[in-house]
């Protein structure tokens, strides 16, 4: 099975700097999608960045971007010029593709507190 | 606008009573989830279904049931055999074409009383 571990609960950044969470994963498969999903204080679950793990080029969004090393199985985020809209819970998710479009397995969330 | 609606947004439960939580899409996805959130924790996998009139347990399925007669809902029963079901519920909705992203509702916080 496959597993996703966030090894940092709680993470904090002053604002417009740049801070990097840290996603760790698990499988046996050579193909599958990587997400990493933001959950502000609404609870609802926004899709941040997406990476496909047969492209060898990191993805970017804006001020995000990931840094996934898929032999190493990991797949961090950096957020750059960190604004307090930012702080919210961000989790790191898994898919396997195939058959299993859309079921996700999550990592523990972390915690992300941006200081004025 | 296209989304995902979860009603309601809160609900009480007595402790041995059924409850059915509700989840309706109107993107034309194919394919509905539902996720438990505690706190601190993950998500983790109740239930889903890629087409009508089927679905698959997940990781946690014991003490819920589900049903998929329509492609827009996909109603989640927490019964009275679920013996902690104070949590966070979301429910996604993807198509299945590759590389999809899930989409979620806004989520229901069951509480038992």
């Amino acid at each position: 099975a496959q597993t996703v571990t966030q090894s940092q609960p709680e993470m904090s950044v002053q604002e417009a700097e740049t801070v990097t969470l840290s996603c760790t994963y698990d499988t046996s498969e050579s193909d599958y999608y990587l997400f990493w999903y933001k959950q502000p204080p609404s609870r609802q679950m926004i899709l941040v960045i997406r990476q496909e793990a047969y492209k060898q080029q990191n993805a970017t969004e804006n001020r995000f971007s990931v840094n996934f090393q898929k032999a190493a199985k990991s797949f961090s985020l950096k957020i750059s010029d960190s604004q307090l809209g930012d702080a919210a819970m961000y989790f790191c998710a898994y898919n396997a593709g195939g058959t299993s479009y859309g079921k996700l397995t999550f990592g523990q969330g972390t915690i992300l507190t941006v200081h004025p | 606008d296209g989304g995902i609606t979860q009603s309601p947004k809160y609900l009480f439960r007595k402790e041995g009573q059924n409850v059915t939580l509700s989840c309706e899409q109107n993107l034309n996805h194919d394919a509905m989830y539902w996720y438990r959130q505690d706190p601190g924790q993950g998500l983790r996998l109740i239930y889903y279904s890629q087409i009508v009139n089927d679905f698959q347990k997940g990781d946690i399925a014991e003490g819920y049931s589900v049903s998929r007669e329509k492609k827009e809902s996909f109603p989640l029963t927490v019964t009275s055999a679920q013996k902690n079901p104070t949590a966070f519920y979301l429910c996604a909705s993807t198509s299945l074409r590759k590389s999809t992203e899930a989409f979620f509702g806004q989520g229901t916080r069951l509480t038992v009383v």
